[in-house]
């Protein structure tokens, strides 16, 4: 069965330092997302992506967060300046253009100290 | 703005017994989802149901969507132990690769 990968599974940062999340979502779907978990708390929305350009972003997607499909096949999510309070974990998924449901990656934990 | 509350916020059960969660939400909506969480693990998609939809079955879920009461329910029969996790129900409002809007979920414990 077609999976959302992401890389790394885990990682760690330090305060203020630029990371980059990857994801490889299915080949076939058109939509792509990223969500984010605080731990103990609701999965959050951050951003959609369809078209090679952003669909809509929420309120912590603010400047310091920017997505990239560089090559058409993965699908990044930048944080230039990493906060305390960014330490989540960060889901990836996509939709296809012809179904409801959606994918999720098995996500990305970052920590940043 | 949308919202999903599930109730309740933990349940424990003994293995074989039913487990029912419920999920509420505020604002008219697509389509309902329910995914299961692992502590610490990816979010895997269990069943969708559309608004226009009352009842769906896969396996040993049955999920219901009542749109007047604006709320679902999510049985699990038969409990494993394997089917401890979190459920969270998820709400999207419009078209296909809208957002969306995640509940807080419910932790399931089975007891062996």
């Amino acid at each position: 069965e077609p999976e959302v990968t992401q890389t790394p599974s885990h990682q760690v940062t330090q305060m203020g330092q630029e990371v980059i999340l990857r994801c490889v979502p299915i080949s076939n779907h058109l939509y792509f997302y990223w969500y984010r978990q605080i731990l103990g708390q609701k999965v959050e929305f951050l951003v959609s992506f369809y078209n090679n350009e952003i669909s809509e972003k929420s309120e912590i997607f603010d400047d310091q967060f920017s997505v990239e499909r560089p090559d058409g096949s993965n699908f990044t999510l930048k944080i230039r300046s990493t906060k305390l309070e960014d330490s989540a974990m960060y889901f990836c998924a996509s939709s296809a253009r012809d179904s409801y449901g959606y994918t999720f990656g098995s996500g990305t934990r970052l920590t940043v100290v | 703005s949308q919202q999903g509350e599930e109730d309740p916020q933990a349940l424990s059960i003994q293995e074989g017994e039913n487990a029912t969660m419920n999920c509420s939400y505020k604002t008219s909506i697509n389509n309902l989802q329910w995914y299961r969480q692992n502590s610490g693990r990816g979010l895997v998609h269990l069943i969708l149901i559309r608004s226009n939809e009352r009842e769906k079955h896969s396996g040993r879920l049955r999920v219901t969507l009542d749109t007047s009461k604006k709320s679902s329910s999510l049985l699990i029969t038969a409990s494993r132990a394997a089917d401890t996790a979190s459920y969270f129900c998820a709400t999207d409002a419009q078209l296909k690769g809208e957002k969306l809007t995640f509940g807080t979920g419910t932790r399931l414990t089975i007891i062996p």
